[in-house]
């Protein structure tokens, strides 16, 4: 069974950093590209950042751009989100998700979903 | 960036019912999108791919189609375990972008 499991959510205060990991099994992880996905309370969905199979190409969306670095380890089947400089506006469910289909270049539909780690960002 | 507009943000059906929702882009995506069922607490599921693509293991009551600007999602005959809200995908170039999403409420 293809699973993703995300740790390393909780509660950090502003300006502070935290390490989100996404464990895959049930697939040849190091085949796809990887995602992350997050959802404020009660919001929609915006695309975080991507990887590409052997970790050389990343994207990110504007907003943490420069705050989040996204890297995987392929010998322990696990990807990686590493946040500092955290805001309020960070405050969300992440998800990550395997890319639909096993290619060089990313369909970027997003198959399957973690089931989410909470990241609170307060004082 | 490409926006996605979904419409409408809610709509009441009853179970049987034939719903449609819409999703614009703002520009052209060709065929790059995808659509999302999301029900509270839990994580989102591909549904459609490549605009009119059925993911494997999704009812058939579930189609989309349209390509460029225009997008559909078309449940057939609501069933129970429907009530969610839908999101649409670009999966054109990042950032990859969401439609604001459409709740699916029981009449």
């Amino acid at each position: 069974e293809v699973q993703l499991v995300e740790s390393g959510g909780g509660l950090v205060q502003p300006g502070g950093s935290l390490r989100l990991s996404c464990a895959a099994s049930g697939f040849t992880f190091s085949s796809y590209w990887m995602h992350w996905v997050r959802q404020a309370p009660g919001k929609g969905l915006v695309w975080v950042s991507r990887i590409n199979s052997d970790g050389s190409s990343t994207s990110y969306a504007d907003s943490v751009k420069g705050r989040f670095t996204i890297s995987r380890d392929n010998a322990k089947n696990t990807l990686y989100l590493q946040m500092n400089s955290l805001r309020a506006e960070d405050t969300a469910v992440y998800y990550c998700a395997r890319d639909l289909l096993r290619l060089a270049t990313p369909s970027n539909w997003f198959d399957p979903w973690g089931q989410g780690t909470l990241v609170t960002v307060s004082s | 960036d490409i926006q996605m507009t979904q419409s409408p943000s809610s709509v009441s059906a009853s179970v049987g019912d034939r719903v449609t929702i819409t999703c614009r882009a703002s520009q052209g995506i060709s065929s790059w999108l995808a659509w999302y069922q999301q029900k509270p607490g839990k994580a989102p599921k591909l549904l459609i791919y490549a605009a009119s693509s059925l993911q494997s293991g999704v009812p058939s009551r579930f189609s989309g189609s349209g390509s460029g600007t225009d997008f559909t999602l078309t449940i057939s005959s609501l069933q129970p375990e429907d009530f969610a809200t839908y999101y649409c995908q670009q999966a054109n170039s990042p950032p990859l972008t969401f439609g604001g999403g459409t709740k699916v409420e029981i009449k």
